[in-house]
């Protein structure tokens, strides 16, 4: 099956620097590569995703590049703030026969003042 | 927030108890899954359901079983609670299951299994 690696587990940046979070996956088949955002006591939020016939994506502070070659995706955050801490998780799929998701280890990301 | 009911929030059981968990969603979407979350292990999906009484499973199925008798709830039991399924636990749902389709989270259920 799928796995997805990710790293740093943890990343720590002073507000307004950038920060970048790097994800591996292994089937050459997955598709569909979604960003999530954790925050304490809540449930993951979607915050980007990519699919596999785009390069690179952005929204606002927040972009996602993806190289299918290497089979691997990454997450930069811009200008980061102190709203940005959090835990991000990757994930990928095939999208079909259900979109489920494998996800990676997260990475804990502290925006200090 | 996406309309995901998870209940409990929170609950302590004992070693051999069976224990039900309920995901209510109010989208009508099609798709809902149950994930179960692990420090050093991300998430990982314990069953699934893509339409009602339709369910299959995930890559950490053993030792739960789910039911869908209706569109907007997803039950995920563990029939004989063991230490190892002490964890937090996400209902989400999607409309198609699909890539243009993204999965939505609720805000978990934490067990605890004494």
């Amino acid at each position: 099956g799928e796995n997805v690696e990710q790293h740093p587990s943890t990343l720590s940046v002073q507000e307004g620097d950038s920060a970048v979070i790097k994800c591996t996956y292994s089937d050459s088949a997955s598709n569909y590569f979604p960003w999530y955002k954790q925050e304490l006591g809540k449930g993951p939020q979607l915050i980007i995703d990519i699919r596999s016939n785009v390069g690179e994506k952005k929204d606002q502070r927040i972009a996602v590049t993806l190289n299918k070659t290497a089979k691997h995706f990454s997450l930069h955050i811009t200008e980061t703030q102190p709203e940005d801490s959090a835990v991000y998780f990757c994930a990928a799929s095939k999208g079909g026969g259900g979109n489920k998701l494998t996800f990676g280890t997260g990475t804990q990301l502290k925006v200090e003042l | 927030d996406a309309g995901i009911t998870q209940s409990p929030r929170h609950k302590v059981t004992e070693t051999g108890t069976p224990v039900t968990l309920r995901c209510h969603q109010t989208e009508n979407h099609r798709y809902m899954y149950w994930y179960r979350q692990d420090p050093g292990h991300g998430l990982r999906l314990i069953h699934y359901s893509y339409g009602v009484k339709d369910t299959d499973k995930g890559e950490v199925s053993d030792g739960y079983s789910v039911s869908r008798s209706k569109t907007e709830d997803f039950l995920l039991t563990l029939e004989s609670a063991t230490s190892s399924q002490t964890s937090v636990y996400f209902c989400a749902i999607s409309e198609r299951g699909r890539n243009n389709s993204p999965l939505h989270f609720g805000n978990g259920t934490r067990l605890t299994v004494t």
